[in-house]
């Protein structure tokens, strides 16, 4: 069994401010980790993906996430918000095993607010 | 053109009617999923299927069934459709190990009134 926590629904900063997203998982074998970003009326978007290489992980647009098994967090980061991240965003996990059974588990998404 | 699409994007349908909503990919991987996507709950998983003759229930499967009519189709119904099944519905695609990420198509918003 596999879930995803993500803490705090809608998280706000200053644009020019560091991004924070924290995400949590659960899985009972190593993992895969993603996030994904949705913009208003658009699917979901792949920021960036973990799969057992290197734990520090950079994605499009500036984003990047550290995976620390110790923690069993995969928080996102942004070192300079910009008023276009505003979205929303998701973290999510499947088993690195690949027998896919469960699918891709989402977390229930954080909302980036940009605050000019 | 899109590496997953989805038709329609936007219907509103009547409780008791019965509706399809298609899905179709060119990435030529063999797994396919259906999600829902509801405000404060992210996405949870319908069905999914491994290949053509392997359909698979996920989470929240009552109320819907699929077809999966070629490697590249899979299609979505809902026999009665019924008002809390009003959401935002996503197709996806993955290769075998899922490692490269799920291909979301853009999205069928639902409305049943």
């Amino acid at each position: 069994a596999q879930s995803v926590t993500q803490l705090g629904s809608h998280v706000s900063v200053s644009e020019g401010a560091l991004v924070l997203l924290r995400c949590n998982y659960s899985s009972s074998v190593p993992p895969y980790l993603f996030w994904y970003v949705q913009y208003p009326n658009q699917g979901l978007q792949l920021l960036l993906k973990y799969t057992s290489a290197a734990t520090l992980v950079k994605g499009i647009n500036g984003f990047e996430a550290e995976f620390k098994k110790s923690e069993t967090s995969f928080h996102l980061t942004k070192p300079s918000a910009h008023m276009s991240d505003a979205a929303e965003y998701f973290c999510a996990v499947t088993p690195a095993s690949g027998g896919g059974a469960d699918g891709l588990t989402f977390g229930k998404g954080t909302h980036l607010i940009i605050q000019p | 053109d899109a590496d997953v699409t989805q038709t329609p994007r936007n219907r509103i349908t009547k409780t008791g009617k019965r509706i399809m909503l298609e899905c179709s990919q060119t990435k030529g991987h063999d797994r396919m999923y259906w999600y829902r996507q509801d405000p404060g709950l992210g996405l949870r998983l319908i069905y999914y299927s491994f290949d053509v003759k392997d359909i698979n229930k996920g989470e929240i499967s009552d109320g819907y069934s699929v077809s999966r009519q070629a490697q590249a189709k899979f299609s979505l119904s809902l026999e009665s459709a019924i008002p809390n099944q009003t959401a935002l519905y996503f197709c996806a695609t993955s290769d075998p190990q899922g490692g490269d990420g799920y291909t979301f198509g853009s999205g069928t918003r639902l409305t049943v009134v």
